[in-house]
């Protein structure tokens, strides 16, 4: 079945410390998007990116940087500039038309 | 920029009883509107979603969502709840005439289901 695979589910960082997150789609969408969720805050964009070797910034991009080499893959990298990491991170894609978003089932980060 | 409110940060109904959760959105352009549910320690599941067609909504496992262009809502609900309806729900806007073609979503609603 097709789907959208995040790894890991559980990450603990370091303070200082660069950590990746992974997000592969099997679906043939264009579009990916990564989303950080912190309580009562609901899910805030990052990083977006509409087609291969082309993403833009979101609404909370400081901190982070993506890339978009393959079409099924979208990496976020959670630089040792984000001040405060720890969150949920989830990872979604999306047809061309806007009708339809896949997520994944999110990669939780903690700083020790 | 699109927003989305939802009215009500958390929600408690009897088992039985409706559900209504509500979301109203900003946008001078009838845009794509979805709700999703999440369980903890997931991700997000689509319920429903409205793309110009029937305002009336239908959706998986018995919600259902109108979509009212005069009043900027898109509603959730089920006539009757059930336990495991306990979770949290999030409405969300598709950006897509705005080009930035991402979701926008509201801060979330959480329902809590009392036996």
């Amino acid at each position: 079945d097709g789907g959208i695979t995040q790894s890991p589910k559980y990450l603990f960082r370091k303070e200082g410390q660069n950590v990746t997150l992974s997000c592969e789609q099997n679906l043939n969408h264009d579009a990916m998007y990564w989303y950080r969720q912190d309580p009562g805050q609901g899910l805030r964009l990052i990083y977006y990116s509409q087609i291969v070797n082309d993403f833009q910034k979101g609404d909370i991009a400081e901190g982070y940087s993506v890339s978009r080499e393959k079409k099924e893959s979208f990496p976020l990298t959670v630089t040792s500039a984000q001040k405060n990491p720890t969150a949920f991170y989830l990872c979604a894609s999306s047809t061309t038309g806007g009708d339809g978003y896949t997520f994944g089932s999110g990669t939780r980060l903690t700083v020790v | 920029a699109q927003s989305v409110t939802q009215l009500g940060s958390h929600v408690s109904v009897s088992e039985g009883a409706l559900v209504l959760l509500r979301c109203n959105y900003s946008s001078s352009v009838p845009p794509y509107l979805f709700w999703y549910v999440q369980y903890p320690n997931q991700g997000l599941q689509l319920l429903l979603k409205y793309t110009s067609a029937a305002t009336l909504v239908k959706g998986i496992n018995g919600f259902e969502a109108e979509f009212k262009k005069s009043e900027t809502s898109f509603h959730l609900t089920k006539p009757s709840a059930h336990m495991s309806d306990a979770a949290e729900y999030f409405c969300a806007v598709s950006d897509w005439d705005t080009g930035r073609r991402a979701l926008t979503f509201g801060s979330g609603t959480r329902l809590q289901v009392q036996p």
